[in-house]
């Protein structure tokens, strides 16, 4: 049973358009999230991060917004650049577990 | 640079000959974790040291093995390990905060 769900698998975006990804999630014990960015041959690196008492996160160019009552999260690129193609990794946690669990990633190619 | 550094990054083992991949970190973070992740698949948490406390996830089999000497190192031990055990390793540290900082990677092949 997959608790953190990304279902698509890949998406792409013309250099300049907003890129949009996007998460959903089943347990409700989850309250932070986070997104990761993955390159290859490297490991994930960390994006940007909301907790469940926000329903919006802004960092430059990516935004993270949150829907509790739909258990689903997305994360915003504008505009997107070619060196945001990477495979993109939602991930959740619950309070105090330190444990967290991934999506299987959506893989990004924007398009010069 | 504080960073987490595996090693090494490519591991080729014979079935059922013991492999151990090793993981530092210099930022003195208090958790360490390992994940499996398989190709198009999401990283899969094995276990991971809170400080000295081991937890092991419930679904992770017991030819996995873990060893944290210090708080810059930790050790994953595959004891005989499968073809299904092909896999990159990751290793993440991470401190009070939520966020995770991940190394490159090891990537095992095993024949």
């Amino acid at each position: 049973d997959q608790q953190v769900k990304q279902n698509s698998p890949s998406l792409s975006v013309q250099e300049g358009r907003i890129s949009i990804l996007n998460c959903d999630y089943t347990n409700s014990m989850f309250d932070y999230f986070l997104w990761y960015k993955k390159y290859p041959a490297e490991g994930p690196t960390f994006l940007i991060s909301i907790s469940s008492i926000k329903d919006k996160n802004e960092d430059g160019r990516f935004t993270v917004f949150l829907n509790k009552s739909a258990k689903h999260l997305s994360l915003h690129i504008v505009p997107s650049q070619p060196g945001d193609s990477a495979v993109y990794f939602c991930a959740a946690s619950s309070s105090g577990t330190y444990k967290y669990i991934f999506g299987t990633g959506t893989r990004l190619k924007v398009l010069a | 640079d504080a960073m987490v550094i595996q090693n090494p990054r490519y591991q080729v083992t014979q079935f059922g000959k013991p492999v151990t991949l090793s993981c530092s970190q210099t930022l003195n973070h208090n958790v360490m974790y390992w994940y499996q992740q398989k190709s198009s698949q999401a990283p899969k948490l094995l276990f991971h040291y809170y400080d000295k406390d081991f937890n092991n996830e419930a679904d992770t089999p017991d030819n996995f093995q873990s060893r944290r000497p210090n708080t810059s190192f930790c050790f994953l031990d595959i004891r005989s390990p499968g073809l299904g055990d092909a896999a990159m390793y990751l290793c993440a540290t991470s401190s009070h905060s939520y966020e995770q900082y991940f190394g490159p990677g090891t990537r095992l092949t095993v024949t």
